[in-house]
């Protein structure tokens, strides 16, 4: 089966326009994560769904971020009013989770954002 | 606190061991991770242990865990130039919740 897919691969925007980042999980996968890399840096945790649960959105730097899920599959990830420190590669990830699960999570291969 | 702290980087001979060390604050950590990013490519998972165990071995990566002191360590035998990317630590608390990864190591290899 396939991977998790994101879109766009690349988004060039000028400051203060909205973006949406799409992510299709692995079929199956209840867990999926946004994290966001910025350049030289790590992996900054953004927001995690589990199931049907509600999402744990404590690492949303700021009010302009909003994600959902839909279905329990496919995630939006949203920035409005873009600025330029937003600039960095939105990776998604998802997983079997739950007990007894190690919880590897498998990667797609991120939408880069460049906010002009 | 949720932090995995890191050195960012790191670098070896080829043919010596690396070693990359971790720190974590949350003593309920249930699994801790080592993942790989290779350059170009996305992240994947290289090993993990439980955090019942002290020490994990498989082929040429020895992963340590010391929960008293929340410290996890990868240890790469024989590192060649295949092993250069970057390597983060990550942990979990518990099954149902987020994985938190820390800012990554770069390993570079050396002649």
């Amino acid at each position: 089966g396939a991977g998790v897919s994101q879109s766009p691969s690349n988004k060039v925007t000028e400051k203060g326009k909205d973006v949406e980042l799409r992510c299709d999980p692995i079929s199956g996968h209840t867990a999926l994560y946004w994290y966001r890399q910025s350049l030289g840096q790590g992996l900054e945790f953004l927001i995690y769904f589990q199931g049907n649960s509600a999402p744990d959105k404590s690492g949303l730097p700021s009010d302009r971020f909003s994600a959902e899920r839909t279905g329990g599959s496919v995630s939006t990830l949203t920035i409005q009013r873009t600025q330029q420190e937003d600039s960095a590669v939105y990776l998604c990830a998802s997983s079997l989770a739950g007990t007894g699960s190690v919880g590897e999570l498998f990667f797609g291969e991120g939408s880069r954002l460049t906010v002009l | 606190g949720e932090d995995v702290e890191q050195s960012l980087f790191l670098s070896v001979r080829e043919g010596d061991s690396s070693v990359i060390n971790c720190t974590y604050t949350d003593s309920s950590s249930t699994y801790l991770y080592w993942y790989k990013q290779e350059p170009g490519a996305g992240l994947q998972l290289l090993t993990y242990i439980f955090s019942n165990m002290d020490m994990k071995q498989d082929q040429r990566l020895t992963v340590l865990l010391n929960k008293k002191d929340k410290h996890l360590s990868l240890r790469i035998a024989d590192t060649q130039t295949g092993d250069s990317a970057i390597y983060f630590c990550a942990e979990r608390h518990s099954s149902a919740s987020k994985i938190i990864f820390g800012s990554g190591t770069r390993l570079s290899i050396r002649p």
